[in-house]
């Protein structure tokens, strides 16, 4: 079947580590997205790449980095420097174009210990 | 910039009674989409409906519909004979090809609460 997968379901990490998010999609989209999502603020841009070696600082990317060496991945390092990363983590990914719905990860919930 | 706002950040329903949960949004595009998410508590984002900017006809999905008025940049989702299992947040959110990209912003969501 084909889908969107976020590994994994929960993360812990320590202060001053990074840590890296997995998503991967088989539908064949060409754009994906990562969301973060915190209670009260609904989803939140990141970072969003619409085509393979290409992407573009959403609204909230400082902290984060990612990048979009094949068309079905797309991972999301949570750095050192963002100072308030827990949080939990939402992948998205569609056609591409206007009329496309997005399809969702089931998302990554990162705790700092 | 895009925004999308959800004026209501928690409501409750009586099971089989109506709700409506409220949505505007801002853009200066002509061509655009709208659509309304539900996250139940496993947090697994569920596309509820879609609406195309260029229709004047509301979508309908079942029990779901929507009240688009473009002008005035609303789009509210009307929920009748409301289910326990429609008990989730609510996202509205919309894409448009601004800046040649097309970005998925989303409202903060609305907390519905179906009451027995």
């Amino acid at each position: 079947d084909g889908g969107i997968t976020q590994s994994p379901k929960y993360l812990f990490r320590k202060e001053g580590q990074n840590v890296t998010l997995s998503c991967e999609q088989n539908l064949n989209h060409d754009a994906m997205y990562w969301y973060r999502q915190d209670p009260g603020q609904g989803l939140r841009l990141i970072y969003y790449s619409q085509i393979v070696n290409d992407f573009q600082k959403g609204d909230i990317a400082e902290g984060y980095s990612v990048s979009r060496e094949k068309k079905e991945s797309f991972p999301l390092t949570v750095t050192s420097a963002q100072k308030n990363p827990t949080a939990f983590y939402l992948c998205a990914s569609n056609r591409g174009y206007l009329v496309a719905e997005a399809f969702f990860g089931q998302g990554t919930r990162l705790t700092v210990v | 910039a895009q925004t999308v706002t959800q004026s209501q950040p928690e409501m409750s329903v009586q099971e089989a009674e109506t709700v409506t949960l409220s949505c505007t949004y801002d853009t200066s595009e002509n061509n655009y989409y709208l659509f309304w998410y539900k996250q139940p508590p496993s947090r697994q984002m569920i596309l509820v409906i879609r609406q195309e900017a260029y229709k004047q006809q509301n979508a309908t999905e079942n029990r779901f519909s929507v009240n688009f008025q473009k002008a005035a940049k609303s789009f509210s989702l009307k929920i009748s004979d409301s289910q326990l299992g429609d008990t989730a947040m609510y996202f509205c959110a919309f894409i448009d090809s601004g800046a040649g990209s097309y970005q998925l912003t989303f409202g903060k969501g609305t907390k519905l609460s179906v009451i027995p």
